[in-house]
């Protein structure tokens, strides 16, 4: 079956460093992997998108990699804030494009 | 401009009861989502529409749960006989089109005694 591993711990960092979450796939590789923002009580919020075929992605503070050898997507927030305290989904879609698959989720608290 | 809403934000019901939740999308947007997220877990797929119909409710677990979109607008997920294991926040999303952004609704936290 096709899974989405991200760590259920969660990661305390502080200000001003670096954030890096993992999400791991199982199976054969998604067409595109998701990341999103979801604060507690409220819907996720999209974020990136990263297809199979790139290896990177930027959006401001944020980078994402796609490694297809490790399985294996990582989520950067650089130059990190107390506001970006969340949990972050990675979530997979096939190439049909809709039933998105979403993992567990990783919290994040950034100290002040 | 106006996001997904659902309604309501909040139900509490007795097992055995029948439930409906309602979600409405952003304005133009074709395809509709529904997804299931209970405490700690990410949303769990439900049913996908893309207009009218339903191209895939392979994720509703069971023959009680049965969503429509009649008008290709406004979905309702209905819930007969719940069963205190459907507790959970059910989350509705719209896009576009398949495969673009998917933008949530705030969810409706459901619980079943």
């Amino acid at each position: 079956s096709q899974k989405i591993e991200q760590n259920s711990e969660a990661l305390n960092i502080q200000e001003g460093k670096t954030a890096t979450l993992t999400c791991n796939y199982t199976n054969y590789s998604p067409a595109y992997l998701q990341w999103y923002r979801q604060d507690p009580g409220r819907g996720p919020v999209f974020l990136l998108l990263i297809r199979e075929n790139e290896k990177e992605k930027r959006k401001e503070r944020l980078k994402v990699t796609f490694d297809t050898t490790l399985k294996q997507s990582l989520f950067h927030i650089t130059a990190s804030q107390p506001a970006d305290s969340a949990t972050y989904l990675c979530a997979r879609l096939n190439t049909g494009g809709f039933k998105t698959i979403f993992g567990a989720g990783t919290r994040l608290f950034v100290k002040a | 401009g106006a996001g997904v809403s659902q309604t309501p934000s909040n139900k509490v019901t007795e097992k055995g009861k029948y439930v409906e939740l309602r979600c409405d999308p952003i304005s133009g947007h074709t395809a509709l989502y529904w997804y299931r997220q209970s405490l700690g877990q990410g949303p769990e797929f439900l049913i996908y529409f893309q207009g009218t119909g339903a191209a895939d409710d392979s994720g509703l677990p069971n023959d009680r749960f049965f969503a429509v979109r009649p008008e290709g607008s406004v979905s309702t997920l209905k819930i007969q006989r719940t069963e205190r294991g459907d507790s959970a926040v059910y989350l509705c999303a719209s896009s576009l089109n398949q495969r673009e952004t998917q933008y949530f609704g705030p969810g409706t936290r459901l619980l079943v005694l």
